[in-house]
Order: C-alpha cells, then structure tokens, then sequence
C-alpha cells in the first residue's frame, strides 16, 4: 500500500521564481492536508481539502500561497513569487473521512529558496 | 483552541520505559487524542490513538484519565532508534483546521 507521495524532495530555486510543490493522497483517503515546518514555528498547517474542495485556508500566510486539488489523488501547493522566508519543510497529508481517524504524512519537500 | 502542553525535551537509556506526558485542558467531547512520531527529514508517523482509558498496539501504549484534560504515552523499553520527536495532537478529521494544532513536541534522546 503506497504512502503519501510528495515531489520534488528538495527544491532548491532563487528568489521570485514560481514553485510548484506535488503531493499524491492515499488511495481512498478524503481529507488532503498541506502543512509547512520551520525550525521557529513547528509544524503549521496551511489549508485543508474534503473531497477536493478546501475547506479552510486561514493558515495560507499570504496571497503569494495557493494550493488546488484537480482530483482525489492530485493536489498541488503554488508559490508565486517565492522568498527567502519561504524556505521550509512542507508536508502533505490525508487521511479517511471518519471523526479521529489520524492523518498519513509523506515525507515532505524540501524548499530553499536563495 | 484544543492546545497541548508537552515536555519541550527528555533523555533515557536504552531499556527503560518512557512516558511521556501531553496536557490539553480544553479537550472537547468528540475529540480524539492522537500521537505522533518523527524522526529527522521524515513527516510525522502515527503511533497511537484513543478516546478514554488505556489503548495499546505493538508499540505503544496510551493512558487517558477519566477527565481526558492530559494523556501519557508509554514507550516500553527504549532503543537508541526510539529518539525522535513526539507531537500529542487533540481533534479529529472533522475537526476545524484551526483546532490541529501540532505544538512543539517533545525531543526524546534515547542514550547507550
């Protein structure tokens, strides 16, 4: 059974490029969650699909984020322009629909933006 | 908000049992108490999970006092490859995205 399958592992661009960062749910999991890891801020989530509509992107931290999810087994997260203070861990996860069912993460990208 | 409170860090020896103990005082009635492991350059690893009074699986084991406001995860004989970080989380699936709260966990150094 595959995993959370996110790409690319590591980013490495400049500043003011676009990034495009991809993430595959597990097969029959409805809930599809972005999140981004900082040494200073931890583990942040950014917005969260149910059956590929977002729910709540309230932790997007500004316009420059966008995130879409086409179909159920395809989401990406955009960043346009990027920055420096971009720079992170961004994890993709999901999980099924059921209350308290725990949330399956992939290994994560990456990002350094120079 | 179902915030946590955890140990910022915590050091044992090989052998030993670990628990390691979350606070989360606001906990609401149809929330879940899940744990999670992580270790470097790796997204966190679902442990364990319960709702009331004691759950264990072939690695862990979860005590939850009747009140729910804090739970313990018990870690039975520690391996140096047991050293990872250990994030409590309060909610579910359902919940609002505003109520997963991850924190900052608990650094676990498992020594020799």
């Amino acid at each position: 059974d595959a995993g959370v399958i996110q790409s690319p592992r590591h980013e490495v661009t400049e500043m003011g490029q676009e990034v495009t960062l991809r993430c595959k749910p597990i097969s029959g999991h409805d809930y599809l969650f972005w999140y981004r890891q900082t040494m200073m801020r931890g583990l942040e989530l950014l917005i969260y699909f149910n059956n590929n509509v977002p729910i709540d992107d309230s932790g997007m931290p500004e316009d420059r984020f966008s995130a879409k999810m086409p179909n159920a087994s395809f989401s990406t997260l955009k960043i346009q322009p990027s920055e420096p203070r971009d720079s992170a861990v961004y994890f993709c996860a999901s999980s099924q629909p059921l209350n308290g069912q725990p949330q399956h993460f992939g290994d994560g990208t990456r990002l350094s933006i120079l | 908000l179902a915030k946590t409170t955890q140990p910022i860090s915590m050091d044992s020896y090989e052998g030993q049992e670990v628990n390691i103990t979350c606070s989360h005082n606001n906990i609401a009635t149809n929330d879940y108490i899940t744990w999670y492991q992580q270790f470097p350059s790796q997204g966190p690893r679902f442990i364990i999970q319960g709702y009331k009074t004691k759950v264990t699986n072939e690695v862990a084991s979860l005590f939850i006092p009747a009140d729910r406001k804090s739970s313990t995860l018990s870690l039975p004989r520690v391996s140096l490859s047991d050293t990872a970080v250990y994030y409590c989380l309060v909610g579910g699936a359902r919940s609002s995205a505003s109520k997963i709260i991850f924190g900052s966990g608990t650094r676990l150094s498992i020594r020799p």
